[in-house]
């Protein structure tokens, strides 16, 4: 595997249920990102975590529970979601991040297309 | 604040036209990053470019170029020749140096449609 992988691809759960995101990065990198991407909607930037510590937490929802075991895999667990949850959610990563390192660019896995019923 | 302000939401060329994208940025920081990402059908953004704010010099890569002012705070991306491949959302986004999550904010996107 190479870059940023993503799985599952596609995910329909209920509201009650309990599902996680997985995001693997194969780029040594640092830093690692979920985002959430709706329909007709901008990126929205949920976590960021460096070093496996979050250092940026967006005003998400409890219901969404991120984990950063180690640099290279990065987690979301999902549970008693709404329908309005229903999005792609995009993992990335990048070299490092945070001052004093410039910013470094960013890459993206393929996305979670997440539907909530 | 940091905004990316990108005002074509969509468009639509015919194969072998140019087409240009607009970004606009705000920010109060002298020094940041901004950066171009195209968004296939397939969903991952692929990084295109990086230009930090003290690099003003314009890019060229094949028939992508960018033409970055910080006189008009834009960073605005030509493709040339257009090609079906080309068919993607397009996304410019812009970090502050002093933001320590290097948080970037990006712009709604355009959706660049090349007809054969």
């Amino acid at each position: 595997e190479t870059g940023v992988t993503q799985t599952p691809r596609h995910l329909v759960m209920g509201m009650t249920n309990k599902k996680s995101l997985k995001c693997e990065q194969h780029l040594g990198h640092n830093a690692m990102y979920w985002y959430k991407q709706s329909a007709k909607k901008p990126l929205e930037l949920m976590f960021v975590y460096s070093l496996e510590e979050r250092v940026e937490n967006n005003s998400v929802p409890s219901r969404f529970s991120p984990e950063c075991p180690n640099s290279s895999h990065l987690f979301l667990h999902l549970h008693t979601l709404q329908p309005e949850d229903s999005a792609l959610y995009l993992c990335a990563s990048s070299q490092e991040v945070g001052a004093p390192f410039p910013n470094y660019e960013q890459y993206f896995g393929p996305g979670t297309r997440l539907t909530v019923t | 604040a940091q905004k990316v302000t990108q005002a074509q939401t969509e468009i639509s060329v015919v194969e072998k036209e140019d087409v240009t994208l607009d970004c606009v940025y705000e920010t109060r920081d002298t020094t940041y990053y901004l950066f171009w990402y195209k968004q296939p059908p397939s969903g991952e953004l692929v990084f295109l470019i990086r230009r930090n704010s003290f690099d003003e010099q314009n890019e060229i890569s094949g028939r992508y170029s960018w033409n970055f002012q910080k006189s008009t705070s834009s960073f605005n991306f030509t493709i040339t020749a257009s090609q079906v491949v080309d068919s993607a959302v397009y996304f410019c986004a812009l970090s502050e140096r002093g933001t320590n999550a290097g948080k970037s904010t990006f712009g709604d996107g355009t959706t660049l449609t090349v007809k054969p």
